[in-house]
């Protein structure tokens, strides 16, 4: 079945340093990606998407590359600010409209 | 974005006892909403997905007779457990979609209900 492994946290990073998430997936067909960010208290929010190989999902400063050829949907942000403190879920769905996630990454931004 | 509500926000019960949790879409119509549990320092693991007017389909492994999800109207799913116990206690996540979900349908997300069985 479709699965998706995402590297542990916590990450603590200083302001303005560069972030990467790695995620890659196991899915049979075209699955899209996806990034889900969980701030405090708050619900899963959709942080950005792809749909198809070689799309690039963006928002907010963050990026992520579907890679079909490493099965990966590495998160990036060149600059993390306090604010971007979040537990962060890497998503995919194939054919049908189940969501499968990993097991999210907490990141913690210090001044 | 659409917002979506989950009421309570955390709930402690007796073991034997039957706890509903709703799930409101606020301000558009879903047409498809999605249970979730997520145990701690895990992914988010579907329940079921349910549909306006019609019977929920539960994944596998999911006792579709403790874990009762009832869709009423195009903004409200309500997700009762039945004769409680501690195992069921988790984090219950609830989405919803407009259009079904899925590859190009986001799913909104509730905030989250703390279930604690004593």
């Amino acid at each position: 079945g479709d699965s998706v492994t995402q590297m542990e946290g916590p990450v603590t990073l200083s302001e303005e340093a560069f972030l990467t998430i790695n995620c890659t997936y196991t899915a049979t067909g075209y699955p899209s990606l996806f990034w889900y960010v969980q701030y405090p208290g708050e619900g899963l929010q959709l942080l950005l998407k792809a749909t198809k190989a070689d799309d690039k999902g963006s928002n907010k400063g963050f990026e992520a590359t579907y890679r079909k050829e490493t099965t990966s949907f590495h998160l990036e942000k060149g600059s993390v600010q306090v604010s971007d403190s979040a537990v962060y879920f890497c998503a995919l769905t194939g054919g049908g409209n189940k969501l499968t996630f990993g097991t999210g990454t907490q990141l913690k931004v210090e001044l | 974005g659409a917002v979506v509500s989950q009421h309570p926000s955390w709930v402690i019960c007796k073991s034997g006892t039957s706890v509903k949790i709703e799930c409101r879409s606020l301000d558009f119509q879903a047409t498809t909403m999605f249970w979730y549990r997520q145990f701690p320092k895990q992914s988010l693991m579907l329940m079921a997905t349910s549909n306006e007017g019609s019977k929920a389909t539960y994944e596998q492994g999911v006792e579709k007779d403790k874990f009762l999800i009832n869709h009423a109207s195009l903004t409200l799913s309500t997700l009762t457990v039945t004769s409680a116990h501690p195992e069921d206690s988790s984090f219950y996540i609830c989405s919803a979609s407009s259009q079904g979900g899925g590859r190009y349908n986001e799913q909104f997300f509730g905030p989250g209900t703390r279930l604690t069985v004593l």
